[in-house]
């Protein structure tokens, strides 16, 4: 079956440093992905989104990168700050209306 | 900014019990989606509906049923609650027929004893 994954479960950033996470799709035929945020005791809240015709897109201190070639979506994150400790979500759409979300990465900043 | 309001964010009931989460979105949005979040499963698509009175199954119905009686509010209902269904639920509302993206509610968790 098709499925969103995320290849590391945990990340460890320093404070200042520049985060990378990574989400691997299978669906060649998504059209639409995005990128969630979630804080301990709340609900999921949007960072970015990318179409599938697009290959970068930028937002304030992040970056989405989609290379459909190898189904890779990544979330950059510059100069990462303590309030970007959160499970960041990544999820793909491949048909209407409904997203499918990977399992999350939870990303730690050490001071 | 949209927000979107889950009645409770904490929630006790009993197995057997027929339990109601009422959610509610504040700008207008055509779109609402009913979601559990459970550790290592992700977020998973119980139902979603797309217009007043429509409902769409997701990924996981089994166990639930919605109710959308004005465009504002859905309601996930529990028919029957078992041990099983003990989890953090999620709404979420989006507007346009692209449906994205969408903007989540803070969740009510819900334990059923």
């Amino acid at each position: 079956g098709e499925s969103v994954g995320l290849h590391l479960p945990t990340l460890s950033v320093q404070e200042g440093d520049n985060s990378i996470i990574n989400c691997a799709y299978s669906n060649s035929a998504s059209d639409y992905f995005i990128w969630y945020k979630q804080e301990s005791g709340k609900g999921p809240q949007f960072i970015i989104d990318i179409r599938s015709n697009m290959d970068k897109r930028q937002g304030q201190r992040v970056t989405v990168l989609l290379n459909k070639t190898v189904k890779h979506l990544s979330l950059q994150i510059a100069a990462t700050q303590p309030g970007d400790s959160a499970v960041y979500f990544c999820a793909e759409r491949h048909s209407w209306g409904k997203l499918q979300f990977g399992a999350g990465t939870q990303v730690v900043v050490t001071p | 900014d949209v927000k979107v309001t889950q009645s409770s964010r904490y929630l006790v009931k009993r197995t057997g019990e027929k339990v109601f989460l009422e959610c509610v979105q504040d700008m207008d949005h055509e779109n609402m989606f009913w979601y559990r979040q459970d550790p290592g499963l992700g977020l998973r698509l119980i139902y979603f509906s797309y217009d007043v009175k429509m409902k769409e199954k997701g990924d996981i119905p089994e166990g639930y049923s919605v109710s959308r009686e004005k465009k504002e509010r859905f309601s996930l209902i529990l028919e029957s609650a078992s041990t099983n269904q003990t989890s953090m639920y999620l709404c979420a509302s989006s507007q346009g027929q692209g449906g994205q993206p969408q903007h989540f509610g803070d969740g009510t968790r819900l334990s059923i004893l």
